[in-house]
């Protein structure tokens, strides 16, 4: 168990709905970060927060959103959903920002997605 | 290299076997290159953070190996076990402080058989 959790572990919908997936860090920590995972593209980062603050962006679509909240815990909001956004969406926290011997990331135990 | 890769995609070795993996990534840039260990069904699992060229880690019998010069890593595993098995992703991190930028490889499936 890393410390970091992930709501709802599954969640199906329908194209064009909105969904909200929530992650807690561990304890302590301060980034957050969120990597969509399907089956024909590997892991992707999408975003990053340190502190309630966005950090870094990657491959994130613009009908997706996310913010971390003074509790430290973060949201990602997908919405207009598509078929092609059924995958496993992980949650990772670390200490700090960027990565130093002292910020390897937790992941949580992801939150799959379906999209019919 | 503009991607991560990394090499083998699959390998399968025999129980004590030792073996070793490659992650290539760009080789301006850089930031820090991470390690995961991602058993199947499982969320994955950082083994290494390094950020200094010529950095070399070690937990057990994994050891890592990092030139940012070339653009390369190796993961080595000394005496593999069954429990090995598992799939491992390297990590690029790069750019600025304030907009760091993640990419994954697609990993090296390992399978040990005893």
């Amino acid at each position: 168990d890393s410390g970091v959790t992930q709501t709802p572990k599954h969640l199906i919908t329908a194209t064009g709905q909105r969904v909200t997936l929530r992650c807690s860090p561990r304890s302590g920590d301060l980034s957050v970060y969120w990597y969509q995972q399907s089956l024909d593209q590997g892991l992707q980062f999408l975003i990053q927060y340190y502190n309630g603050e966005e950090r870094a962006k990657g491959n994130i679509l613009e009908r997706f959103s996310a913010q971390q909240f003074p509790d430290l815990h973060s949201e990602l909001n997908l919405s207009s959903l598509e078929l092609g956004d059924s995958a496993l969406y992980f949650c990772a926290s670390s200490f700090g920002v960027g990565s130093s011997g002292y910020n390897e990331q937790f992941f949580g135990p992801g939150t799959r997605l379906t999209v019919l | 290299i503009l991607n991560v890769e990394q090499s083998p995609q699959s390998l399968h070795v025999q129980e004590g076997d030792s073996t070793n993996f490659t992650c290539s990534f760009p080789s301006s840039n850089f930031y820090a290159l991470h390690w995961y260990r991602w058993e199947t069904a499982k969320s994955p699992e950082a083994l290494f953070v390094m950020t200094l060229n010529g950095d070399e880690k070690k937990k057990g019998r994994i050891s890592a190996t990092l030139n940012t010069k070339e653009g390369y890593s190796y993961l080595y595993i000394k005496g593999s076990q069954p429990e090995d098995s598992a799939t491992y992703l390297c990590a690029f991190e790069s750019g600025q402080y304030n907009n760091n930028d993640m990419r994954f490889g697609a990993g090296t499936r390992l399978t040990v058989k005893p």
